[in-house]
């Protein structure tokens, strides 16, 4: 199971981009890298997912360099309301783990 | 987006009972579901894995007959805290992964997580 590695907390500022990075050494060949978002007391909500290059959706970017050993989450023009906890899961189906996550604080 | 919902959202009840949560998948079939427990600014830990019409496959360290987890269908699995204590007071958290392919992650199925169930128990 790819073990992964990120920040435990980054503070910006309110319009700012963030990028918050995710180490994952030992990815699998089938291994997906998906970002979730979790507020408190609330369950994950899904970002983005890719597997090489990049990924671009309506909220986020994912940059996932070619030897996929890390990759970068960034969110454009954060606000306030972006304040949560970030988690990086790499895995295929059932190998979806968990790791400590990043608490991202925006500030006006 | 697929909806996974959770019930109850809060539970209170007295140590000895037990208490039993239910994570509902409401507009797609999964074929697997995930319980996650996750206490005070931790992240959430995988408890098991219930694949419809099988037993639930067990993290190690997840005591089996006390979290008991039926997956009875493709849209509903139980999470049942047998003779529940204090310290099983937490923060639980069902997934389901949506059982069509050809879709936008056909390779991994889509996680949907429901809303939390917070147990307390005194």
């Amino acid at each position: 199971l790819a073990k992964t590695t990120q920040p435990i907390s980054m503070d910006s500022y309110e319009g700012q981009e963030v990028n918050i990075t995710c180490s994952h050494n030992n990815i699998a060949t089938n291994d997906y890298i998906t970002w979730y978002q979790q507020f408190p007391s609330q369950g994950p909500r899904f970002i983005i997912q890719g597997y090489k290059t990049k990924v671009t959706n309506e909220v986020a970017s994912l940059f996932i360099p070619a030897d996929r050993k890390s990759s970068t989450l960034s969110l454009p023009r954060v606000s306030l309301s972006d304040t949560a906890v970030y988690y990086c899961l790499v895995g295929y189906y059932n190998d979806m783990r968990f790791g400590a996550g990043t608490r991202l604080t925006v500030k006006p | 987006g697929a909806v996974v919902s959770q019930h109850p959202s809060r539970v209170i009840c007295k140590s000895g009972t037990s208490v039993k949560i239910e994570c509902r998948s409401l507009d797609f079939q999964a074929t697997t579901m995930f319980w996650y427990r996750q206490f005070p600014k931790q992240s959430l830990m995988l408890m098991a894995t219930s694949n419809e019409g099988s037993k639930a496959t067990y993290e190690q360290g997840v005591e089996k007959d006390k979290f008991l987890i039926n997956h009875a269908s493709l849209t509903l699995s139980t999470l049942t805290v047998t003779s529940a204590h204090p310290e099983d007071s937490s923060f639980y958290i069902c997934s389901a992964r949506d059982r069509r392919t050809g879709g936008r992650f056909a390779n991994t199925g889509e996680l949907f997580f429901g809303e939390g169930s917070r147990l307390t128990v005194l």
